[in-house]
């Protein structure tokens, strides 16, 4: 079965602009995580959508948002972007909501703000 | 709150050598433990995780970790490592009650030597 697919997969954007980024989740999984992956802050916690809800939410500014749809996609959106949001995107599906049911994570968007 | 430290950022060993990679964990209660392995490129792949039970788990690949609470690590291991498994490994820690959120350490990137 096809995996987590992130679209798109390379992005490059200036200051102030925003952006939405894409996550399919695998077909039958109604969660989805984010996650932010940067050389200087490593791995980090955004958000995590369950049946079209924020369930838990990580210590980003409010110019990351997110939501999810009713088919279970996910979109991430961040707003006024800044130099430091440059980072690998990362989104990971799961069946349910406890981590019992293993996470897949998709390839990733790169994003670049200039 | 979590966190994860893995104290190795580069390790570079021989094919066929013998590997460990360190993971210390800071969490109040029983942690839920993961491995992934991220190739260039790539998103995360999982290589196993603990629960409960038996301390040593093991995963795909050939690698196995041990779960050592006095010692609040989780380390991985490979008896003989092969040139296909240079990447990088990151371990994380996730909660009982937090959904699908993860913690993740820093990251160890392998290199091995021909």
């Amino acid at each position: 079965k096809a995996g987590v697919t992130q679209t798109p997969r390379y992005l490059i954007k200036t200051r102030g602009q925003q952006v939405t980024l894409s996550c399919s989740p695998i077909s039958g999984h109604r969660s989805v995580s984010w996650y932010q992956q940067t050389p200087g802050q490593g791995l980090q916690f955004l958000f995590e959508y369950f049946s079209e809800t924020q369930r838990n939410k990580g210590n980003f500014p409010g110019r990351f948002s997110g939501r999810q749809f009713s088919n279970s996609r996910s979109e991430m959106n961040v707003s006024t972007l800044e130099l430091g949001d440059s980072a690998l995107y990362l989104c990971a599906s799961s069946l349910g909501q406890v981590l019992y049911n293993e996470q897949f994570f998709g390839p990733g968007t790169r994003l670049t703000v200039l | 709150a979590q966190s994860v430290t893995q104290p190795d950022i580069h390790i570079t060993v021989s094919e066929g050598a013998s590997l460990e990679l360190r993971c210390n964990y800071s969490y109040g209660a029983t942690p839920y433990l993961f491995w992934y392995v991220q190739s260039p490129g790539q998103g995360l792949q999982l290589l196993l995780k603990y629960f409960s039970g038996d301390t040593l788990v093991q995963g795909i690949k050939g690698f196995e970790a041990e779960f050592k609470r006095s010692q609040s690590s989780f380390n991985l291991r490979k008896p003989s490592v092969h040139w296909s498994d240079a990447a990088e490994y990151f371990c994380a820690v996730g909660a009982k009650n937090a959904g699908n959120m993860l913690t993740f350490g820093g990251g160890t990137r392998l290199m091995v030597k021909p």
